[in-house]
């Protein structure tokens, strides 16, 4: 068990909404990233918040957005969904920022858009 | 887009057998990190080399680094059947906030 907890597991919707992924990092965890991870793209980086501030930007879509609160969890919104967003979003954690120690991934979010 | 590219992308062996992977990437890292994630999983991490290390050991697993050549490779010796995953590199590059990014990863099968 890594520590990080990551709700919905699943999450079936049509094309067009709107979802929020919530992801609890590992306690004392500072850093967050988010990952999607489908079997044409591989793993992508989306986006890195350390201590609530936005510290790097992947090949995040401006329908996406993200924030990581004071109490240091973090949501994922993604909104005007397509079918090509259906894919695997993990979330993980690590003590520190850029990328220079482990990070500890979340089981992911499995989204299907319909 | 991706900074490290493994090789093979896909690894067939018997259990006993050692396993060897490799990473490629483009630019200069602060230091490159092994993962292993069996099928749709969350990723686990299995090593971290900082750019000024050659060589690192964890139990069954050696990693090497060679930053004049960009690269490194992952060593599994005397193979299990419960390795069988797939297995990426990752990166921290200089200078980029934090940005920590994937390869394609190598999927190794093996066999009992």
């Amino acid at each position: 068990d890594s520590g990080v907890t990551q709700t919905p597991k699943h999450l079936i919707t049509a094309t067009g909404q709107r979802v929020t992924l919530r992801c609890s990092p590992r306690s004392g965890d500072l850093s967050v990233y988010w990952y999607q991870q489908s079997l044409d793209q591989g793993l992508q980086f989306l986006i890195h918040y350390y201590n609530g501030e936005e510290r790097a930007k992947g090949n995040i879509l401006e329908r996406f957005s993200a924030q990581q609160f004071p109490d240091l969890h973090s949501e994922l919104n993604l909104s005007s969904l397509e079918l090509g967003d259906s894919a695997l979003y993990f979330c993980a954690s690590s003590e520190v920022a850029g990328g220079n120690s482990p990070l500890h991934f979340g089981n992911g979010t499995r989204l299907t858009v319909t | 887009s991706q900074q490290g590219e493994e090789d093979p992308q896909a690894l067939s062996i018997q259990e006993g057998e050692n396993a060897t992977m490799n990473c490629s990437y483009k630019t200069s890292i602060n230091n490159l990190q092994w993962y292993r994630q069996n099928s749709g999983r969350g990723l686990v991490h299995l090593i971290l080399i900082r750019s000024n290390e050659r060589e690192k050991h964890s139990g069954r697993l050696r990693v090497t680094l060679d930053t004049s050549k960009k690269s490194s490779s992952l060593l599994i010796t005397a193979s299990r059947a419960a390795d069988t995953a797939s297995y990426f590199c990752a990166t921290a590059e200089y200078n980029q906030g934090g940005k920590l990014i994937f390869g394609q990863g190598t999927e190794l099968s093996v066999k009992p």
